[in-house]
């Protein structure tokens, strides 16, 4: 079975352009997450899916980010505009959620992104 | 607000001893806390899962404690081996189900 899947896996950007990534979770978890993950750091939760409602979102920065989960499954987060700042991995990750929501999240490869 | 600590950015030990990380958290009371393993270029991976009422979990040669009191966790890894090195991190989880980690612990195994 295959895991999370994302892409792009790398991505280079100049400052100012739009970017999308694309996130396609586990069949059947009901659970999405996105994290931006800076070098040498943890990753950083931006925000959490139950099916198709996004039930924390408290640290995506609004101004700039924008994220969707049509039908509960896919998900994609847009930045736009790019800032230099952005530059990061950016992982989903999907779990089975519901009342099981102490289960293990299972995580993707992640996306890289510069912003030059 | 809620924060999680993990000790030493950095920790090096020689192969067989045991290597032993540290997370605390302060201003919230999680009902469970987990572990995950990050390898470079890769996402973190599933280890543990501890429960509030749980003092011990063993997993092969991983050995997690949980101790609400001290508001920390122990992780300990037994006869490291060279392979054992990554970054360690944890996540101790409310009850909502919000996954937030710590900055990890990067472990490096020395023959």
């Amino acid at each position: 079975e295959a895991g999370v899947v994302q892409s792009p896996r790398y991505k280079i950007i100049e400052k100012k352009q739009p970017v999308a990534f694309w996130c396609n979770p586990i069949s059947g978890h009901n659970t999405l997450y996105w994290y931006r993950q800076n070098l040498g750091q943890g990753p950083e939760l931006l925000i959490r899916y139950e099916n198709e409602e996004a039930v924390d979102d408290s640290q995506l920065p609004k101004d700039r980010f924008s994220a969707e989960r049509l039908k509960g499954v896919d998900s994609t987060l847009k930045i736009q505009p790019a800032e230099l700042g952005d530059s990061a991995v950016y992982l989903c990750a999907s779990s089975l959620g519901g009342s099981r929501q102490n289960t293990e999240a299972f995580f993707g490869q992640g996306t890289r992104l510069t912003v030059v | 607000s809620q924060k999680i600590e993990q000790n030493s950015e950095a920790l090096n030990i020689q192969e067989g001893k045991t290597a032993t990380l540290t997370c605390n958290y302060t201003n919230y009371s999680p009902a469970y806390l987990q572990w995950y393993r990050q390898d470079p270029g890769r996402g973190p991976v599933f280890l543990l899962l501890i429960r509030e009422n749980e003092k011990e979990k063993r997993k092969e040669r991983l050995k997690v404690t949980f101790d609400t009191t001290l508001k920390q966790s122990l992780f300990h890894i037994t006869a490291s081996q060279p392979a054992d090195s990554a970054t360690y991190l944890c996540a101790p989880l409310p009850t909502l189900g919000r996954l937030y980690f710590g900055r990890g612990t990067q472990l490096t195994v020395w023959p």
